[in-house]
């Protein structure tokens, strides 16, 4: 059964770092990977999708990369800002569903 | 762009009450997935549906149950609803089957059974 973990579980820092949240599965047979961010009893939504032959996929100031053969994805955020204050959920793709890990709850103060 | 819309957002019931969710996932979508988040918890997979066939099973109780229709939306049918039944509940939707698809998520149902 796939395991998800995430760390950290929460993290806070100032506005303006560059931070990177961790994530990693112990059943490398993915078929991709995906982090999303959750405001406060909101849904979920999609940040990237890495596909299982991918290394790294970019959007605007986040990065994730996967290293399927370790089982570790990271998400990189530059420059934080604090509407980027949220919980982060890493999701690892398998054949029919996603396997959500606990994610990383973030507050980026001003 | 058209997203998961799901439906009722708010739902209060009694304990022993039935409680009925509907997911109506994105336009061209063939499936359809269930999951199930209670406070402060990672979102728990209950089912999901190919083509208006199930295709998988999570972590469903036997008192739930769901189908996808011939319009691709699908329903959650919760019965002799217990306190634990209250969370968020999201439908998600994603283009092809086996993992390879994007999955969206609507914005919850939130079930609060008292």
């Amino acid at each position: 059964k796939q395991e998800v973990t995430q760390i950290p579980a929460a993290l806070s820092v100032p506005e303006g770092e560059n931070l990177v949240l961790n994530c990693s599965f112990t059943d490398s047979a993915i078929y991709n990977l995906q982090w999303f961010r959750q405001d406060p009893g909101k849904g979920l939504t999609s940040l990237l999708l890495i596909q299982s032959s991918q290394r790294e996929q970019t959007s605007g100031r986040l990065n994730a990369s996967l290293d399927k053969s370790s089982g570790r994805s990271t998400l990189y955020i530059a420059a934080s800002q604090p509407g980027d204050s949220a919980t982060y959920l890493c999701a690892v793709g398998g054949y029919s569903t996603l396997t959500f890990g606990k994610g990383t709850m973030l507050l980026v103060s001003p | 762009a058209a997203g998961v819309i799901q439906s009722p957002r708010h739902l209060i019931k009694e304990k022993r009450e039935t409680a009925t969710l509907k997911c109506y996932p994105i336009p061209r979508h063939d499936t359809v997935y269930w999951y199930q988040q209670g406070p402060g918890q990672d979102p728990q997979f209950l089912i999901s549906f190919y083509e208006k066939m199930q295709s998988d099973k999570g972590s469903i109780p036997d008192r739930f149950s769901a189908q996808q229709f011939s319009d691709y939306h699908s329903e959650l049918n919760m019965s002799s609803l217990e306190l634990g039944d209250s969370a968020l509940y999201f439908c998600a939707s994603s283009l092809s089957y086996a993992g390879t698809g994007e999955l969206f998520f609507g914005e919850g149902s939130r079930l609060t059974v008292l």
